[in-house]
């Protein structure tokens, strides 16, 4: 079946840190990639997406490469900011209802 | 345009109890999906629906849970009785396409 395994947090950074989150996926056929970003006391908002092989989503000023060779989607940001600290899912969804399949999500905290 | 609301937002109840979930879809959205993260696990889907129909429950954990969509709106989800297994959060989504929009989540306690 399909998985996503994404990097234990959690994570602390100073503020306009680089910011590299892992990713790695195992699904059957051509899934298409997500990260997700839950902001406290939020729901879960969409950050970026990828469909494709080699397609590059980005937002935000964060970046996140669908690399079919590694099964990988790893996020990065080059400097991020204290209103980026949040928890970070990986998900990938692949058939015809688009149902999702999450790692277990990053904590990012943010220092100014 | 409102998006998925969730009541309540946090609720706490007693093993054995019954503990009803309701979701509000963002209006025209026919597919609404319940998902489900149990504490430093993954979110995990538990099924979907597609206006008032099930498309797919596979990842309903036993027949302690019954989700509903009442007319292809809005959506329950009872457990009953409820286990201290079951707390957790629990996400409601919906989508005209490929795009999943969350609620904020309902979490639940069982003492």
């Amino acid at each position: 079946g399909n998985s996503v395994t994404q990097m234990e947090g959690p994570v602390t950074l100073s503020e306009e840190a680089f910011l590299t989150i892992n990713c790695t996926y195992t699904a059957t056929g051509y899934p298409s990639l997500f990260w997700y970003v839950q902001y406290p006391g939020e729901g879960l908002q969409l950050l970026l997406k990828a469909t494709k092989a080699d397609d590059k989503g980005s937002n935000k000023g964060f970046e996140a490469t669908y690399r079919k060779e590694t099964t990988s989607f790893h996020l990065e940001k080059g400097s991020v900011q204290v209103s980026d600290s949040a928890v970070y899912f990986c998900a990938l969804s692949g058939g015809s209802n688009y149902k999702l399949t999450f790692g277990k999500g990053t904590l990012l905290t943010v220092n100014p | 345009e409102a998006g998925v609301t969730q009541f309540p937002s946090h609720s706490v109840i007693e093993k054995g109890q019954t503990v009803t979930l309701r979701c509000d879809p963002i209006s025209g959205h026919d597919n609404l999906y319940w998902y489900r993260r149990v504490m430093g696990k993954e979110i995990k889907f538990l099924l979907h629906f597609v206006k008032e129909s099930k498309q797919d429950e596979s990842g309903m954990p036993n027949n302690r849970f019954l989700a509903e969509r009442t007319g292809g709106t809005y959506s329950t989800l009872k457990v009953q009785p409820a286990e201290l297994e079951d707390s957790g959060v629990y996400f409601c989504a919906s989508s005209q396409g490929p795009i999943q929009y969350f609620g904020a989540g309902t979490r639940l306690s069982v003492l």
